[in-house]
């Protein structure tokens, strides 16, 4: 039931854009995203719910797929402060308990 | 306002000992979670309390782990008799509700070492 995500790693150079997805072989309620950085919490970055829906969030966006049950986010331009791990974490049922993907760890370099 | 609080932010301990991790949530968050993050992995679900209804604990990972909820507010996770493999960090976090389109926002967690 664990969601999926890829790629495991990128690195980019400044500037650069990014995709990390999301698919999970359940039908979703919704999905979370979060990034955490070395030696910190995990930050809420956005929430998408059914209805294939996509979100903005200064660069980073993120879009829903509902007939794939894949979400992705997006990183355009990437800035060095975007670097640290990505997780998902998927709902199936509007219920309290997200299962996570295993993280996207990003690394940007000037 | 503040955040969710973890504490202690660190803790070493003998393997065969007990520890308490304490988790102050944000205010007027009715749920709460723990996680467990082995280094370098996801986060693993142990326990969430909502409100006054009976918490889920089906991600005790065994006996050793409880915890529990004072007064809808602070939780404290206890590990008894600790092995090696309960190092780790562990988070706490909060949201509004318990709903799927709530975000959950997370304390700094302990980083729990098993000597």
């Amino acid at each position: 039931q664990q969601p999926v995500q890829s790629p495991q790693a990128v690195i980019l150079r400044e500037g650069e854009d990014a995709v990390i997805n999301c698919s999970s072989s359940k039908a979703l309620y919704s999905v979370h995203w979060y990034r955490q950085k070395h030696g910190e919490a995990p930050v809420f970055l956005m929430i998408l719910l059914k209805g294939g829906e996509q979100k903005g969030h200064e660069k980073i966006s993120a879009s829903f797929n509902e007939k794939k049950q894949q979400s992705s986010l997006y990183l355009t331009a990437s800035q060095l402060s975007y670097s640290g791990t990505y997780f998902c974490g998927t709902d199936m049922d509007s219920n309290y308990q997200l299962i996570w993907g295993a993280g996207t760890k990003l690394i940007i370099k000037p | 306002g503040a955040g969710v609080s973890q504490s202690p932010s660190n803790k070493v301990t003998e393997k065969g000992k007990d520890v308490e991790l304490r988790c102050d949530p944000i205010s007027g968050h009715t749920a709460l979670y723990w996680y467990r993050q082995s280094l370098g992995q996801g986060l693993e679900f142990l326990i969430y309390f909502q409100g006054n209804s009976a918490p889920d604990k089906s991600g005790l990972p065994s006996d050793r782990f409880s915890a529990e909820r004072t007064g809808g507010s602070v939780s404290t996770l206890t590990i008894q008799r600790t092995q090696q493999e309960d190092s780790a960090v562990y988070l706490c976090a909060s949201s509004l509700g318990g709903a799927g389109n709530q975000p959950q926002h997370f304390g700094d967690g302990t980083r729990l070492s098993i000597l």
